[in-house]
Formats: C-alpha cells, sequence, structure tokens
C-alpha cells in the first residue's frame, strides 16, 4: 500500500534563509507522481511543484525545488529565501501515475513559521 | 469565476438538518474530488468522479451523498451528521490526459468549514 510520511510537525526558519521539508514515500509501483501543496491559514490547497519517478532531473519552480532521491525514496521540498508569506502547512502527496481517478495519498503535513 | 469555487465557505448544522456543499470547476478538467481535512489530521479521500462516474468511494459512511451532475459540478448532500464530522470539506479537480490514465495536479477550491452542533 502507498504511505506518504512527514516527519516535522512543525518547522521555523529565518526570513531569507532556505529551509527544507522532509518527505519520504513508500509504494511498489514503478511509476508514481510526488506532489507538495501549501495550505495558508485561509484553508486553500495551492500546488507547488510535481516530480515524477521517472524525471531524471529534479523539479524546480520559481524558489522551490524537489531533492528527489528515489533510491531512498524521499523528496523533500526546498525553499530558498523563505518570506513571511512562506507561512503555511505544506503537504507531501503521491499518485500512482496509472491509477484509477488520479487520487492522492497525502501526509500529515508540516507548518512552517518564517521569523522576521 | 476561475479555478475551483465551493460554497457555502462556512456552514452551521444541527444534527437533524439536511444541507448541500457544492462545488464548481472553470478549468475544463475531467475529474473531481472531494477530501475530509480533520483538525491535525491528513486529507481524507472521500469520493473520486471521472466522467461524471464516481469511481472510488472510500468507505465514507451514507450520511455523505456524492452527486456530479455533469463534469464542472460536484455536489456533496449531508444528512443526520455527526459532531465527529466537522471539518473542512475540500473540492478538486484534474484533468486525465487524453485516455492515458495519467492525470495532472489536483486544483482544489477553498473549501467549506462545517461545524455540527
Amino acid at each position: 500500500a502507498q504511505k506518504i510520511t512527514q516527519t516535522q510537525p512543525g518547522m521555523f526558519v529565518q526570513e531569507k534563509e532556505a529551509v527544507t521539508l522532509d518527505c519520504t514515500y513508500d509504494t511498489s509501483d514503478p511509476s508514481y507522481g510526488l506532489f507538495w501543496y501549501k495550505q495558508p491559514s485561509s484553508g486553500e490547497m495551492i500546488f507547488l511543484i510535481y516530480q515524477g519517478s521517472y524525471d531524471q532531473q529534479n523539479a524546480t519552480e520559481g524558489r522551490y525545488s524537489l531533492n528527489f532521491q528515489k533510491a531512498r525514496k524521499s523528496a523533500n521540498l526546498v525553499i530558498s529565501a523563505s518570506q513571511l508569506g512562506d507561512s503555511a502547512m505544506y503537504f507531501c502527496a503521491m499518485r500512482d501515475v496509472y491509477n484509477q481517478g488520479g487520487k492522492l495519498i497525502f501526509g500529515q503535513g508540516t507548518e512552517l513559521s518564517v521569523k522576521p | 469565476e476561475t479555478g475551483v469555487t465551493q460554497t457555502p465557505r462556512h456552514l452551521v448544522m444541527g444534527m437533524t438538518n439536511k444541507k448541500s456543499l457544492k462545488c464548481e470547476q472553470h478549468l475544463g478538467h475531467n475529474a473531481m474530488y472531494w477530501y475530509k481535512q480533520s483538525a491535525k489530521k491528513p486529507l481524507e479521500l472521500m469520493f473520486v468522479y471521472n466522467f461524471k462516474e464516481q469511481t472510488e468511494n472510500n468507505s465514507v459512511p451514507s450520511r455523505f451523498s456524492p452527486e456530479c451532475p455533469n463534469s464542472s459540478h460536484l455536489f456533496l448532500h449531508l444528512h443526520t451528521l455527526q459532531p465527529e464530522d466537522s471539518a473542512l470539506y475540500l473540492c478538486a479537480s484534474s484533468q486525465e490526459v487524453d485516455g492515458t490514465g495519467y492525470y495532472n495536479e489536483q486544483f482544489f477550491g477553498p473549501g467549506t468549514r462545517l461545524t455540527v452542533l
């Protein structure tokens, strides 16, 4: 069965510094996708970045990058140059590429607080 | 309207009430989802609709009844709920790529915060 684990319930980072949010996963499927979402206090889930299991390069989107280590089954999110607006819950999620309906399995989330 | 919208944003109901949550996606997607997010818990998938057909019911109690009249609208009908059903209910949509079984990322609505008294 698929499983996503985020072991950091809460993280603090100083403004303008980089921070890494951990995510490990478990699946027996060779084809899968990994996602990171941001959830501000308003509640809406905002898609940040995607990594496919066959992608050769780590995904990057602006200040977000995904440190994908397939052998270790980890997909950590790196946020560079943190901003106060980055304070939010962050969720890692996984999906089998060929499953029915594209459903996602989410981790428990990490609450990031950016200090001025 | 753009993206995924949900109404109402907040709902307070008694255990004997009947209410409905509405979700509408303006993205032209062909898959829609209901998630439940309780405090201090990860998102739990409730239902999946693909091309208006329900493809997943994640052991959800029958007091939650989904309806998908077309690929743009998704409802969640609520009746005789329990206080433990109080949560944030999130709707999402995504697009299957050309019948491949591969789905792009999900886009979420702002959620309905439900309180059951």
